[in-house]
């Protein structure tokens, strides 16, 4: 079974801090696929990045960055100089093979990590 | 603006009304999804279309009846639902060719109340 844990239910920060934003996942496939969405108060899921398990070069996209180490098993996110527009749900999610040679995977969800930046 | 157009945004319903959510995309993605998700808390997966053949069920109760007509279409058809089933409904899709890497690309959703 899978599973990805997000251990920060909530942060707060003041805008143009940076903020890191913690992911776990389990897994006991070896091909995998992690990504991050935002979910701003509007309700739309906003797709962010994927990474497949055998790329653990980190990415940069302006002010995100994320950091990616099977080590560890963990696929961090990085807002800097963070921004009031960055208030949001951000979640990690994993997608693996589904039984039945499917070719698409299920996502499986963290639960979550609310970002408040204050102005 | 979203490439996957869910409509209505809100919906308030009766437990007894018989009722539909519509979601389009027009990206030529051939899997359509629908999740729901509940107040402060994470997407969970209820359908998932592949080719316009229904590939999963995640044993969802049978108040809740997807529909794909056509492969930029879905329908979520409800009836006789209970006030439990309160929800955000988003609607996603992907590529499938593309493998279990396809992002899914999601809705606006559909903020449902059931009285």
């Amino acid at each position: 079974a899978q599973k990805v844990t997000q251990a920060q239910t909530e942060i707060s920060v003041v805008e143009k801090e940076d903020v890191t934003l913690d992911c776990v996942y389990e897994t006991r496939d070896t091909t995998y696929y992690l990504f991050w969405y935002k979910q701003p108060p509007s309700g739309e899921l906003v797709f962010l990045i994927r990474r497949n398990s055998f790329d653990e070069q980190n990415e940069i996209s302006g002010r995100y960055s994320w950091n990616f180490q099977k080590s560890t098993s963990s696929f961090n996110f990085t807002i800097t100089a963070s921004q009031v527009v960055d208030s949001a749900v951000y979640f990690c999610a994993l997608s693996v093979r589904l039984g039945g040679g499917t070719s698409y995977g299920k996502l499986t969800f963290g639960q979550g990590t609310i970002l408040t930046v204050h102005p | 603006d979203t490439e996957v157009t869910q409509t209505p945004k809100h919906l308030v319903m009766g437990m007894t009304n018989k009722k539909s959510l519509k979601c389009e995309q027009h990206m030529g993605h051939r899997a359509m999804y629908w999740y729901k998700q509940k107040a402060k808390k994470p997407p969970e997966l209820m359908f998932v279309y592949s080719y316009e053949k229904l590939s999963i069920n995640e044993s969802v109760p049978s108040r809740f009846s997807p529909e794909c007509p056509n492969s930029s279409l879905l329908n979520l058809h409800l009836h006789a639902l209970q006030p439990e089933d309160s929800a955000l409904y988003l609607c996603a899709s992907s590529q499938p060719r593309q493998g279990r890497n396809s992002p899914l690309h999601f809705g606006n959703g559909t903020r449902l109340t059931v009285t």
